[in-house]
């Protein structure tokens, strides 16, 4: 069983409509971060967040909010999709800022 | 900010060496990381420098050298396996919680 699991694996959704990506972790890390991934530049953080009371922007957040339920889940959502949000999405976690990230399996996210 | 620079692409033959170059600027320099992503699937995690010097893993070598903004993964022994994307990720002291920045990543092909 991954580690880090994110739910849908795949989605195709409507322009205007709102989605939930979801994000769970067995690792009992406190942090946790959505990255969103497009051909040739690279992971961009979206949101982070350092434990419960915790949420952060990343470098692209305009668009998107999260939510931290509890330590082990972290969901982003897409408030009014766009055809520019079409892109792979990962959920990562880390023990601190000084070690690896462990990144779960991804979310292809399609908007038409 | 940031600047973190690697080749788009990368072709190498079956039981050669190949060696992955990324520079970058930043004012907050605090770890350099490689990550391997295979097309579609998470990146995992290959190596962390620090320091000054190579990290040596198996067929898998990092090295950095913190005063050029430079590090190069050293990969021996190609096997097909290895055809995947990597990723260099730069942490930056001056950024809330040593957020990583990712680099848009080297695909390398494998021939036979």
């Amino acid at each position: 069983d991954a580690d880090v699991t994110q739910t849908p694996r795949n989605r195709i959704t409507k322009t205007g409509k709102r989605i939930m990506l979801e994000c769970s972790q067995t690792k009992g890390h406190d942090r946790m971060y959505w990255y969103r991934q497009d051909p040739g530049l690279g992971l961009r953080l979206i949101y982070y967040s350092f434990d419960v009371k915790d949420i952060n922007k990343g470098e692209i957040s305009d668009g998107y909010s999260v939510s931290r339920q509890a330590q082990a889940k972290f969901s982003l959502s897409l408030e009014s999709a766009i055809p520019n949000q079409t892109a792979l999405y990962f959920c990562a976690t880390s023990v601190t800022g000084n070690t690896e990230a462990f990144f779960g399996q991804g979310t292809r996210l399609t908007v038409v | 900010g940031q600047n973190i620079d690697q080749p788009t692409e990368m072709t190498a033959t079956e039981g050669a060496i190949v060696q992955i170059n990324c520079t970058y600027q930043t004012s907050g320099f605090n770890g350099l990381f490689w990550y391997q992503q295979h097309a579609g699937e998470a990146p995992t995690f290959l190596s962390y420098n620090v320091l000054d010097g190579l990290e040596e893993k198996g067929r898998f070598s990092s090295f950095l050298s913190r005063s050029k903004g430079y590090s190069y993964l050293l990969l021996k022994e190609l096997q097909m396996k290895d055809s995947a994307s990597y990723l260099c990720a730069v942490r930056d002291y001056r950024n809330a919680g040593n957020m990583l920045t990712f680099g848009g990543g080297t695909r390398l092909m494998v021939k036979p």
